[in-house]
């Protein structure tokens, strides 16, 4: 399976700022997501990044927010914009390297803490 | 979308078997069905895949009766390390996670 990492791998953040989270994987891949998993809740899913075109954001979430970008088929990067504590989460990014069986696989995470 | 449910919590001892079930009664004809292991402060882990019948890997094996409209993870002999989350999905255009089974093995 593909190897994903993420940047960084948790934060601390004050209320307001921007904190820009990266994933990188190891070979190319087509299918790519975004998601948030708030303490002691299952994971949601916030977008599916498209490469070379914009994010296809769920209901709840929009671009203004959690802006995405998606310039290749090996990394992307999710936003969260003038954050609160409400956003403190872990964020994780996934991909899907066979369109048929679609097997998921998450990176590591980035645990967000936001003051 | 189809949905699924899952027990909430499950506690089980070191070295029993553990059979968690999941129902998902709208599961559509090329639906694969996926369970995921999470650990703290982890991203999900992929466990096993199934269509139907019976699946088994290294980890774990997968029950899918005919009508596929329920599946039931089976973990032999369980460590204390399979303490985690467990995650049943069935795989459509988008993947949905449910609440999940937090499965706790005791000594």
């Amino acid at each position: 399976s593909a190897v994903i990492s993420q940047k960084p791998s948790r934060d601390i953040c004050q209320r307001g700022t921007s904190l820009t989270i990266q994933c990188q994987v190891d070979s190319q891949v087509t299918m790519m997501f975004w998601y948030r998993q708030q303490p002691g809740q299952s994971l949601t899913l916030i977008a599916t990044a498209n490469q070379g075109s914009e994010a296809t954001y769920e209901s709840g979430f929009v671009i203004d927010k959690f802006p995405i970008s998606r310039p290749n088929l090996t990394f992307s990067t999710l936003t969260v914009s003038n954050m609160s504590p409400e956003d403190s989460s872990i964020y994780l990014c996934s991909i899907i390297p066979d369109r048929e069986q679609k097997t998921q696989y998450f990176g590591p995470g980035t645990r967000l803490l936001v003051l | 979308l189809a949905k699924t449910t899952q027990p909430i919590s499950m506690d089980s001892y070191e070295g029993q078997e553990v059979n968690i079930t999941c129902s998902h009664n709208n599961i559509a004809t090329n639906d694969y069905i996926t369970w995921y292991q999470q650990f703290p402060s982890q991203g999900p882990r992929f466990i096993i895949q199934g269509y139907k019948t019976k699946v088994t890997n290294e980890v774990a094996s997968l029950f899918i009766p005919a009508d596929r409209k329920s599946s039931t993870l089976s973990l032999p002999r369980v460590s204390l390390s399979d303490t985690a989350v467990y995650y049943c999905l069935v795989v459509d255009d988008k993947i949905i996670f449910g609440k999940g089974t937090r499965l706790h093995i005791l000594p």
